[in-house]
């Protein structure tokens, strides 16, 4: 079962931040929060991911609170093309390719 | 580079049929799974593949489903007979041994099943 709570659904107006919260109060001093999207029709595509201190990419930056209970994507400045399913997963990495196990995560609507 | 590739993209069969669904990973990819995606759910984990041998097949119904990995390179999932709640898309991902540890496993686009 997937260790994490995400909201159901969420809007944003195009050009405005994105902030999608996960809960993983449950999350282990070693596993990481990984962060993946799935666009209509496509398969599922990484985002970031990070253990404990805030990480930013070209995508996303992902802010995790100092008790690592839980965290938020953010997508600073949403387009229409950002409107997909947004997992959050927590897991322990290792040299064999450790498996996501997916929720059902938040679909984000953007809307202009 | 290219990405994952599945075939076929769509399947409609009849329930009690069979049917295979082929994935060439990224090259040099070690590691290959089988995510099997219900409609309105997150992709639920059938089975993982470290080069040629099963990692991990807990979830696989395997009185229907197989799935081989041969030279571990390419991998065929098949089910037979079909039932109705089979009816999902069947995704395939693959990671290197290098970025195992980042997490990033690259999808393809899956594999659309309808059991009538």
């Amino acid at each position: 079962d997937a260790k994490t709570t995400q909201p159901t659904s969420m809007d944003c107006a195009e050009g405005r931040a994105a902030n999608l919260p996960c809960n993983h109060s449950t999350i282990s001093g070693n596993e990481y929060v990984y962060w993946y999207r799935q666009i209509h029709s496509q398969g599922p595509q990484y985002i970031i991911h990070g253990l404990k201190n805030n990480e930013t990419n070209e995508m996303a930056s992902l802010i995790i609170t100092e008790d690592r209970k839980s965290s938020t994507l953010i997508l600073p400045h949403a387009t229409l093309r950002d409107t997909a399913v947004y997992y959050c997963i927590v897991r322990v990495p290792n040299q064999a390719g450790t498996a996501l196990i997916f929720g059902k995560g938040t679909t984000l609507s953007v809307s202009s | 580079e290219a990405g994952v590739a599945q075939s076929p993209r769509y399947k409609i069969i009849e329930k009690r049929q069979s049917v295979a669904f082929w994935c060439n990973p990224i090259s040099g990819h070690a590691t290959l799974y089988w995510y099997q995606q219900i409609l309105g759910q997150g992709p639920k984990l059938l089975i993982q593949f470290q080069n040629n041998g099963v990692v991990d097949d807990s979830q696989l119904p395997k009185d229907r489903f197989s799935a081989e990995r041969l030279k571990g390179v390419d991998s065929t999932l098949k089910i037979q007979p079909a039932k109705l709640e089979d009816s999902a898309v069947y995704l395939c991902a693959s990671s290197s041994r290098q970025i195992a540890n980042t997490g990033e496993l690259f999808f393809g686009e899956g594999s659309r099943l309808t059991v009538l």
